[in-house]
């Protein structure tokens, strides 16, 4: 079973500042993780892929980066309408798909 | 564009059912895998199933095993989820989404709501 553990639980920063997301894997799942952002009463959104690959319309101040099990979601400059919840994603082959339990990016 | 709606939800009693429906739209629903995911009130994403494009194959999430039936209709362009046996714990939003490559969802709807409550 593949654990997932996102650091921190909350990240509280001002617009313009840069945010660091970790995701860590209790084994390696290579380059399959995927970021999603939800903000309040929407659905997710697909960031990005394959640890690094931006989905399609994602911003470029969104990037992904990590392999194995080591994962890190940087958001350039911090705009208001980023301040959401983030969750990592993986395959775990003997569980199904696994979301970690999110990290929360709200304004200080 | 690319849309995904889900219907169906309701308050319902322990130990009642309920079929969610997902309708799809502006892309070609036959060639997509789809997935159903929950999410509880103030909880994170709990994947709960997955079914090929085809409909021949179907997994599921060990919590709703045995109770929940994932199926889709590609004349229809709409994917089912039949919840049976439903639980307190079964309460949540319950989102359809598009699969991408196998790994990850790259669709989402709105998603609908499932209260499991006497």
């Amino acid at each position: 079973e593949i654990v997932l553990t996102q650091s921190p639980g909350t990240l509280s920063l001002s617009p313009g500042e840069r945010a660091t997301l970790s995701c860590r894997a209790s084994q390696s799942v290579s380059s399959y993780l995927a970021w999603y952002q939800q903000k309040p009463g929407q659905a997710p959104r697909l960031l990005i892929y394959a640890a690094s690959s931006r989905a399609t319309g994602i911003p470029d101040r969104f990037t992904g980066s990590g392999s194995g099990t080591d994962f890190t979601l940087t958001i350039s400059r911090l705009e208001p309408e980023d301040f959401a919840v983030y969750y990592c994603q993986v395959h775990d082959p003997s569980r199904g798909f696994t979301f970690g339990p999110g990290t929360k990016v709200d304004i200080k | 564009d690319v849309q995904l709606l889900e219907s169906g939800g309701g308050l319902v009693q322990p130990g009642g059912s309920l079929r969610l429906s997902c309708a799809a739209s502006g892309f070609t629903f036959s060639n997509s895998a789809m997935r159903w995911v929950r999410q509880a009130p103030g909880k994170g994403l709990e994947w709960i199933s997955t079914i090929i494009h085809s409909g021949d194959g179907t997994y599921y999430a060990d919590s709703v095993k045995g109770r929940f039936t994932i199926s889709r209709d590609n004349s229809k362009n709409t994917l089912y989820l039949q919840m049976n046996g439903l639980r307190a714990d079964d309460t949540a939003l319950y989102y359809c989404a598009k699969v991408m490559d196998f790994f990850y969802m790259d669709v989402w709807g709105k998603g609908t709501t499932v209260t499991v409550s006497s």
